[in-house]
C-alpha cells in the first residue's frame, strides 16, 4: 500500500470554478502535512502547510482530517496561473512522502 | 528559506558508468533528502543523507547502487553507479530544518543511453 494516495486526474476546470483535491495516507502516526504544486519540468515547491484546524491562504484552504486520515485542498475562484501538479505530502517521523500527484488544467 | 543549487543541471552518460552530482544549500539545515522523479511520476524518496555518517534508504535503493555523501550540513553528494537506461531520470536534491518546510534544487536530469 502506498504511503500516500491521491486521484492523478486530470481536473479540467474552467476559470473561476471551484475544485477540490483529496489525498490519504496509511500512517496514522503521520505527523505534518503539506501541499506542494509543482510546474512542467521544474522542482516543487511548498504551497501551504496543512494543519488540523483547517487553514487558508487567499483562494487556497487546506484541511486534515486525522481520524480519517485525509487531507483535502480547496482552490476557488480558479485562474490559469493555477495550472499545476498538486502534490500531496506526507512527513513520517522526518521523511516527507510524496503522493503521485493531481493534475490541474485550468482554462479561459 | 533555503537556496538549493544542484550539478549537473543535466547529464547525458553511456551505460556503465557513474555520475555524482551535486548539492550544495545556502544555509546550514538538518535534514537533506534524495529523491527521484521518473517521468510522469511524482517524487521517490531514496535516501535520507545522515551528516557524518551512512545514508538512510528507503527500499529498493542500495547504497552500492547510489552511494550518499554528506560531509557538514550543506553539502551532499548523491551518485548514480553503473547506470543503465532505467536510471534516466530527474534526481532530487531537498533540505529543511526538523519538521519543517522542504526545499528543492532544480534538479539533475539525466539520461543513460
Amino acid at each position: 500500500r502506498k504511503e500516500v494516495e491521491q486521484d492523478p486526474g486530470p481536473f479540467n476546470v474552467p476559470e473561476g470554478a471551484t475544485v477540490a483535491f483529496n489525498c490519504t495516507y496509511s500512517n496514522s502516526a503521520s505527523q505534518s502535512f503539506f501541499w506542494y504544486r509543482q510546474d512542467c519540468r521544474k522542482e516543487p515547491k511548498l504551497l501551504m502547510s496543512v494543519y488540523s484546524s483547517g487553514n487558508e491562504d487567499g483562494r487556497f484552504t487546506a484541511q486534515l482530517n486525522r481520524a480519517s486520515q485525509y487531507i483535502s485542498l480547496l482552490i476557488r475562484d480558479s485562474k490559469l496561473s493555477d495550472s499545476a501538479t498538486y502534490l500531496c505530502v506526507v512527513n513520517d517521523f522526518n521523511k516527507f512522502y510524496f503522493g503521485s500527484g493531481t493534475k490541474l488544467n485550468v482554462k479561459p | 528559506s533555503a537556496v538549493i543549487s544542484q550539478k549537473p543541471s543535466r547529464d547525458i552518460c553511456q551505460r556503465g558508468t557513474s555520475l555524482t552530482i551535486q548539492c550544495q544549500v545556502d544555509s546550514q539545515v538538518t535534514m537533506m533528502f534524495w529523491y527521484r522523479q521518473q517521468p510522469g511520476q511524482s517524487l521517490t524518496l531514496i535516501a535520507t543523507a545522515n551528516q557524518g555518517s551512512e545514508a538512510t534508504y528507503e527500499s529498493g535503493f542500495v547504497i552500492d547502487k547510489f552511494p550518499i555523501s554528506r560531509p557538514n550540513l550543506t553539502f551532499s553528494t548523491l551518485t548514480v553507479s553503473n547506470m543503465s537506461p532505467e536510471d534516466s531520470s530527474i534526481y532530487l536534491c531537498s533540505a529543511g530544518p526538523q519538521g519543517g518546510e522542504l526545499f528543492f534544487g532544480e534538479g539533475s536530469r539525466l539520461t543513460v543511453l
